[in-house]
């Protein structure tokens, strides 16, 4: 009930296009949605987050889109460039004692071909 | 540099060594958050830390593994004995009181030998 799925582990888009990475969640518990971009060698960095009382958050490229009653969102990164070409993770967390821990999925490898 | 400070970046030690990793929270970031990455595979969540006090130590493994945050100083993951299978990148991450958001360091990436 704890984990997090997250699909595709790897895409391909060409520059310009939108790349699509898709999450599913089990435990309705959760209740903060965070994205992160992670380069080879760094630390993941914090890209946008978004909380079950919206559906949907905009912030430059990047959007989640949240749907609460199929426990899923997503990250689409519109008009995608080279430089997005990296490992992007989906997190969830619990609120109260537990809400610094947070449950990652797998991964999606990103490329983006110039 | 403001960030999350983890040192060393790259640690080596020989089967049955003992291993100390460092974390430095962001400046004014209270609470602590240690992470473990295995090659390919997404992060698993280790323990949580406030100063002088575990929140969190869920994803801690049973034997072999501790974490503190002193009152001073940085937090420290020590895993006593090491064995191969504790070749990982593990990253520290900091936040506010709250827990979210959390931003974290580039990691410590552990080779046994």
């Amino acid at each position: 009930q704890q984990q997090v799925k997250q699909s595709p582990q790897s895409l391909i888009v060409q520059k310009g296009g939108i790349s699509i990475i898709n999450c599913a969640y089990e435990n309705t518990a959760f209740d903060y949605f965070p994205w992160y971009q992670q380069f080879p060698g760094k630390g993941p960095a914090l890209l946008i987050a978004i909380r079950p009382d919206v559906s949907e958050k905009k912030e430059g490229r990047f959007t989640i889109s949240f749907n609460k009653s199929a426990k899923q969102f997503s990250l689409h990164i519109m008009d995608s460039q080279p430089g997005d070409s990296a490992t992007y993770f989906c997190a969830a967390s619990i609120g109260g004692t537990s809400y610094g821990k947070l449950t990652f999925g797998q991964g999606t490898i990103l490329t983006v071909h110039p | 540099n403001a960030g999350v400070m983890q040192n060393p970046r790259h640690l080596v030690r020989r089967r049955g060594q003992e291993a100390r990793l460092r974390c430095s929270p962001m400046k004014g970031h209270s609470h602590v958050y240690w992470y473990r990455q295995l090659p390919e595979e997404g992060l698993k969540f280790m323990v949580y830390l406030q100063k002088e006090n575990i929140i969190d130590e869920s994803g801690m493994p049973k034997e072999r593994f501790s974490a503190e945050f002193p009152k001073e100083g940085p937090s420290i993951l020590r895993i006593q004995q090491v064995v191969r299978g504790d070749s990982a990148a593990y990253f520290c991450a900091s936040s506010l009181p709250g827990g979210q958001p959390q931003h974290f360091g580039d990691g410590t990436r552990l080779s046994i030998l």
